[in-house]
């Protein structure tokens, strides 16, 4: 069964901090993975998408990386603002090309709560 | 202005009623999702549509029906078989359904939270 776990459930930094939030999945065969962050009682945004060739992609202060060996992605955040409190989505597409039997699956989410 | 709407963003129900939940976009996908949020838990899938006039159920789709009669517009109906329907409601569109090779990436509405009296 695919599964996506993400760690830690909640996370508390000091703004202008750095921290990592990490995301394990068992999805076979994988396709990409996208971090997302989500607002509270907002919808998620995109964030990035790696590919299984990619091993570091960066957004602004956003960093995410793969290693498809371990099947663990990673998002760190650099230098922490008030505006990063927020939910981070991992999601895992898996299946193969042309088949239709591409899967998507979520993990739970990690909150960030970045405090003054 | 392009992108998705969903709307009310507050809702609320009396046990026994059926609610309707609105999704439009403009993003001229083909494709168009309903999710279900609840604390400490990850988006779990209601139901999808791939192309106009045809759906198919999701993981949680018992009390919760659709319809997909328009390409910009994916209705969501939470009935009184559904036993616990306080929750986030997500509305979600890509190009191509994700089993498809045009699947880009979903995008999100901003959410319906819909709370039972």
């Amino acid at each position: 069964k695919n599964q996506v776990e993400q760690s830690p459930q909640s996370l508390i930094i000091l703004e202008g901090k750095n921290c990592t939030l990490q995301c394990n999945y068992t999805v076979s065969p994988f396709s990409n993975l996208r971090w997302y962050k989500q607002d509270t009682g907002r919808g998620p945004v995109s964030l990035t998408i790696m590919t299984f060739s990619e091993n570091t992609k960066s957004n602004g202060r956003y960093t995410a990386t793969l290693d498809a060996d371990t099947k663990q992605s990673s998002l760190h955040i650099t230098a922490s603002q008030l505006s990063d409190s927020a939910s981070y989505i991992c999601v895992v597409r898996s299946g193969y090309s042309g088949a239709g039997s591409y899967q998507l699956t979520f993990g739970k989410g990690t909150k960030l709560s970045v405090i003054p | 202005d392009g992108g998705i709407t969903q709307s009310p963003k507050y809702l609320f129900r009396k046990e026994g009623q059926n609610v309707t939940l609105s999704c439009e976009q403009n993003l001229n996908h083909d494709a168009m999702y309903w999710y279900r949020q609840d604390p400490g838990q990850g988006l779990r899938l209601i139901y999808y549509s791939q192309i106009v006039n045809d759906f198919q159920k999701g993981d949680i789709a018992e009390g919760y029906s659709v319809s997909r009669e328009k390409k910009e517009s994916f209705p969501l109906t939470v009935t009184s078989a559904q036993k616990n329907p306080t929750a986030f409601y997500l509305c979600a569109s890509s190009i191509g359904g994700w089993g498809s090779s045009t699947y880009n990436e979903q995008f999100f509405g901003p959410g319906t939270r819909l709370t039972v009296l």
